[in-house]
């Protein structure tokens, strides 16, 4: 059974860092491209960012809004994707969904997602 | 960026109802949609990838269709498990974008 469980969320003031965790299990971990999104109180889906595998170098993708201060980050040997959150701000308050990628005809689904954590940025 | 405009943001439907939703992109995205359907306090769930393909384990009642830059989905006949809020996402280029959502509610 395919299982992605975050943790590290929490409050944390305006300009802090945070980094989250997600433990996969259940499937090879180092053949999925992984991605974050999140999901702010009461408001719709934003993607984050996606991490390749090792076939493709570990390249990354992020969203505007994340780029520069979020990096994500993998360690196939733990089955662990990370999500380093930097600089953060008051917008940045979501749930932080960790979700496994399905590739089908060169694009690259979202089959699996994790239950969340919640950031709080707030002073 | 490519905009998703999804259409209702707000449904009200009964048992049994035929229930559309619809997605439309602000420019070509071939078939690279998804649909997903999301409950209260829980994780999204895929239902429709490549546009029309239904994910393993989604009932058949869900069904998606494209119509050049338009994408619909379709529940046949909702159930009592069907209500909660809907997702369309493209996957044709970065940043992957959403739609705004379709809150699908009992009459």
């Amino acid at each position: 059974e395919v299982q992605l469980v975050e943790s590290g969320g929490g409050l944390v003031q305006p300009g802090g860092s945070l980094r989250l965790s997600c433990a996969a299990s259940g499937f090879t971990f180092s053949d999925h491209y992984m991605d974050w999104v999140r999901q702010a109180p009461g408001k719709g889906l934003e993607w984050v960012g996606r991490i390749r595998n090792k076939a493709k170098s570990y390249t990354t993708q992020y969203a505007a809004s994340v780029k520069g201060r979020f990096t994500i980050s993998r360690d196939d040997s733990k089955n662990s994707l990370y999500l380093q959150m930097n600089s953060l701000n008051t917008e940045d308050t979501a749930v932080y969904y960790c979700v496994r990628d399905y590739p089908h005809s060169g694009r690259h689904y979202f089959d699996y997602w994790g239950q969340g954590t919640l950031v709080t940025v707030s002073s | 960026d490519i905009q998703l405009t999804q259409s209702p943001s707000f449904l009200s439907a009964s048992v049994g109802d035929r229930v559309t939703i619809t997605c439309r992109a602000s420019q070509d995205i071939s078939s690279h949609l998804a649909w997903y359907q999301q409950k209260p306090g829980k994780a999204p769930k895929l239902l429709i990838y490549a546009a029309s393909t239904l994910q393993s384990g989604v009932p058949s009642r869900f069904s998606g269709s494209a119509s050049g830059t338009e994408f619909t989905l379709t529940i046949s006949s909702l159930q009592p498990e069907d209500f909660a809020t809907y997702y369309c996402q493209e996957l044709n280029s970065y940043p992957i974008t959403f739609g705004g959502g379709t809150k699908v509610e009992i009459k």
